[in-house]
């Protein structure tokens, strides 16, 4: 069975503070990872996949499949990053999305 | 582009009566996903439709949760009949989709229901 485990429930950081969202995942096979972003009384939207090894809004995040993590980065927080984050898994091709419960990342000014 | 449209935003209900969703996935996406999201917890897959056919339904609750994608666009999903334990956010989202494909999966503003 494939799981994804967000460890903080809430993170509160100061504003220009590094920022760190973690992201255990469980799965036997090599999954394609993603982190979704909510932002207040928006949709859900895709903030970046491990595939595309990209920096998104100075959001990084690296695979580690020796300790199955996927954690998200950002060396200097802004207000506007305040947000939910959500850590998914896809198990291959158009498979359905796996959810980690989610981590309300809370700037402060 | 109106992205994936669902209706209605909001949807209060009594126990045991009927209720459905509607969702209008972006033009040109063959799948369709429809996800349940509880309070304090991430979406869970409920169904996913590869143009207008059901290829995981393992997670709907089949005794009273019912979908449909006639003609491989549009999408309902049906509760008969609601339960307290039914309300929640209800996601659909779609993506280019097609077996061994990479594509995002975007998502509606999702329905609350309220069952009471």
């Amino acid at each position: 069975a494939q799981r994804v485990t967000q460890p903080e429930k809430l993170l509160s950081v100061f504003k220009g503070a590094p920022v760190e969202l973690k992201c255990n995942y469980s799965y036997s096979g090599s999954p394609e990872l993603f982190w979704y972003v909510q932002y207040s009384r928006q949709r859900l939207q895709l903030l970046l996949r491990h595939i595309s090894r990209e920096s998104i809004k100075g959001f990084t995040a690296d695979l580690n499949k020796g300790e199955t993590s996927f954690h998200l980065k950002k060396p200097f927080a802004q207000e506007e990053d305040s947000a939910m984050y959500y850590c998914a898994l896809r198990g291959g091709g158009a498979d359905g999305l796996t959810f980690g419960k989610g981590t309300h990342l809370i700037i402060q000014p | 582009e109106a992205g994936v449209v669902q209706s209605p935003r909001y949807k209060i209900i009594e126990k045991k009566q009927p209720v459905a969703f509607w969702c209008n996935p972006i033009s040109g996406h063959n799948t369709l996903y429809w996800y349940l999201q509880n309070l304090g917890q991430g979406p869970e897959l409920l169904i996913r439709y590869e143009n207008e056919e059901a290829v995981d339904d393992s997670q709907l609750p089949k005794d009273r949760f019912s979908a449909e994608r006639l003609k491989g666009v549009d999408s309902t999903l049906k509760i008969q009949p609601a339960e307290l334990g039914d309300s929640a956010v209800y996601l659909c989202a779609s993506s280019p989709g097609g077996a061994g494909a990479r594509g995002e999966a975007f998502f509606g503003q999702g329905t609350r229901l309220t069952v009471v």
